[in-house]
């Protein structure tokens, strides 16, 4: 079974420019969670998704950030413009069941984004 | 304001020694907390939870307290190896009603020979 996928891996882009990374969950899992974690911090939670409806957007920054799910498969986030702190690496993971908190999340490999 | 704290600087035992992590957290009343493994250029994976009215929780050599009169939850691997290398992560789960995680910033662990 494939674990979470996400892509790119590694994106560089100038401030002000656009990005948009992708989130592929594990087939199945309802809900689907962002995270970014930047230099020298924790990782925060952006959003969470079931299927295709935002439960909780609580974590994300600002309205340069844009998170979607269409169909309830696969999310993007985009960012724009960019800003040089947004540097950081943002981690997508899903889960089966609903309340991740009392069951485990799955994570990807996560995208380093840099801004210059 | 609430703060998880792990043990910044790496933490360096012998090879078959018991490694002890530790996570304090502040202003916080956690329903359930986890332990993650990151390795570098990875994303966490999951290890263990335990909900707040359990003591203890075991997996194979890893072994978790969560003490919430103290706000402390430890992390023990016992028989350490090279391979459990890596930096580990301790999450808090705010309540019953979110499925937020809120992750402390972790702490690596060097197994030596």
């Amino acid at each position: 079974e494939a674990g979470v996928t996400q892509f790119p891996s590694h994106s560089v882009i100038e401030k002000g420019q656009t990005v948009t990374l992708r989130c592929d969950p594990i087939s199945g899992h309802d809900n689907l969670y962002w995270y970014r974690r930047v230099m020298g911090k924790e990782i925060k939670f952006l959003l969470h998704f079931v299927k295709e409806s935002k439960q909780d957007e609580s974590g994300m920054p600002n309205n340069r950030f844009l998170a979607e799910r269409t169909g309830g498969t696969y999310s993007t986030l985009k960012v724009q413009p960019a800003e040089l702190e947004d540097s950081g690496v943002y981690f997508c993971a899903s889960s089966q069941v609903p309340r991740v908190v009392n069951t485990e999340a799955f994570f990807g490999q996560g995208t380093r984004l840099t801004v210059v | 304001s609430q703060k998880i704290e792990q043990n910044s600087e790496a933490l360096n035992i012998q090879e078959g020694k018991t490694a002890t992590l530790t996570c304090n957290y502040t202003n916080y009343s956690p329903a359930y907390l986890q332990w993650y493994r990151q390795d570098p250029g990875r994303g966490p994976v999951f290890l263990l939870l335990i909900r707040e009215n359990e003591k203890e929780k075991r997996k194979e050599r890893l072994k978790v307290t969560f003490d919430t009169t103290l706000k402390q939850s430890l992390f023990h691997i016992t028989a350490s190896q090279p391979a459990d290398s890596a930096t580990y992560l301790c999450a808090l789960a705010g309540s019953y009603n979110t499925d937020k995680l809120i992750f402390g910033t972790g702490t690596r662990l060097q197994v030596f020979p």
